[in-house]
This record gives C-alpha cells, structure tokens and sequence, in this order.
C-alpha cells in the first residue's frame, strides 16, 4: 500500500540556523505533496504545498523541493526562530486513492534560543 | 466560524461505552475527512465524505465505528462499545474539493478506561 517515510523523528536547531526535513514515497503515481505543522493541543495547519509537475516552491521563510524520480520531497526552514518550534508532517496524495493524505510520523522541531 | 471547529474538545468514556464526536466543517467546504491519530503519530484516514454522501469508509478500523453527514455539513463519528484501543485524537479535516488544502479542527482528544 501507500508509504510515507519520514526523517528524522527529531530535530534540534539554534535559532537562525536552517532545518531540513525529508520525506520519501512509496507510489510513483503521487501529485501532491502537502507539509503541515502541529502545535502542541492544535490539529495540524498547512503551512506550504506542492505538486508534482513543480520541482521546487518557496514562500519566504519556508521552501519544498520535490524529485519524482528518487520519490524524495523535502521541507527547508530558513533563519529558524523558536516560534517554527513544533511538530511537522509531510504528507502524499496518491492518484489512485480516494483523494486520502497519506501521512509521514512525524518531526519535533525544536529551535534553540 | 472561520474554521472547523470539533467538539468536544475532551470525552472520557468508560470501556464499553458509546461517544459521539463532533465536526462543524468551513462552510461550503464540500470534501470532509475523519483521521485518528495516536499519540506520537501522524494522522490516519478513517472515512470520507463528499457533501453527504460517504465516498470511502475504508480506513474505519471495525463496524463498531460509523459517521454520518446528513445533510452534507456537521459530521458526526461515532463510536460504539469503545475499547482502550479506541484511545486517541480524532481530527476532522474539510476541504473546497477533493484531498487539496485539508483545513483542521484542533481534534477530540478520547480516552477510554
């Protein structure tokens, strides 16, 4: 069935230093690539996007770049600051599905003062 | 509201007991989804709906679980005879169509002793 790996579990950053979070896929038939942030108590918010005819999308702080051959996605926070400090999931459509988000496990951001 | 609001925000339920869970999605929001997740995990699909018809019921883990969306806006999960096992947050998800751009509650977090 449709996998989502996701690593690391954690992550521990000084602040302004960059984090780097990656993703692998299982179905080559994916065509979207969705990264949420879950606060401690909240559900998860959406915080960037990106499909599968796009290699790469930035929205300041916050990048995902995408490479359908090795089935690898990844999320790029730049100048971290304590408030990026979460939990943050990736996530995969896979076009053969019922329109379901496969999630991945997981990654505690922490961002060091 | 401006976003999807679940109640309650906490249940607890003596095993064996029946619950009932909540989900007020974003209005106009045609795509609705359950998902349970465990603690220190990411999200797993239970069911979907688009408007009020119950398009995938596939990730339900046993008939003792079953949603309704009657009239194609407030959800409703149901649980019956909860088991320990049963232990988790339930997030609802709605989205303006398909699996694109889920929008969270902040989830019923259950717990059955």
């Amino acid at each position: 069935g449709e996998n989502v790996e996701q690593h690391p579990s954690t992550l521990s950053v000084q602040e302004g230093d960059s984090a780097v979070i990656k993703c692998t896929y299982s179905d080559s038939a994916s065509n979207y690539f969705p990264w949420y942030k879950q606060e401690l108590g909240k559900g998860p918010q959406l915080i960037i996007d990106i499909r599968s005819n796009v290699g790469e999308k930035k929205d300041q702080r916050i990048a995902v770049t995408l490479n359908k051959t090795a089935k690898h996605f990844s999320l790029h926070i730049t100048e971290t600051q304590p408030e990026d400090s979460a939990v943050y999931f990736c996530a995969a459509l896979f076009s053969g599905s019922a329109r379901q988000l496969t999630f991945g496990s997981g990654t505690q951001l922490t961002v060091l003062p | 509201g401006a976003g999807v609001s679940q109640s309650p925000r906490y249940k607890v339920a003596k095993r064996g007991q029946d619950v009932a869970l909540r989900c007020d999605p974003i209005s106009g929001h045609v795509s609705l989804f359950w998902y349970q997740q465990a603690l220190g995990q990411g999200p797993e699909f239970l069911t979907y709906f688009q408007n009020e018809a119950q398009l995938d019921k596939s990730g339900l883990p046993s008939d003792r679980f079953f949603a309704e969306r009657p009239e194609g806006s407030v959800s409703t999960l149901k649980i019956q005879r909860t088991q320990q096992e049963d232990s988790a947050v339930y997030l609802c998800a709605s989205s303006l169509a398909s699996g694109e751009k889920l929008f969270f509650g902040s989830g019923t977090q259950l717990s059955v002793l």
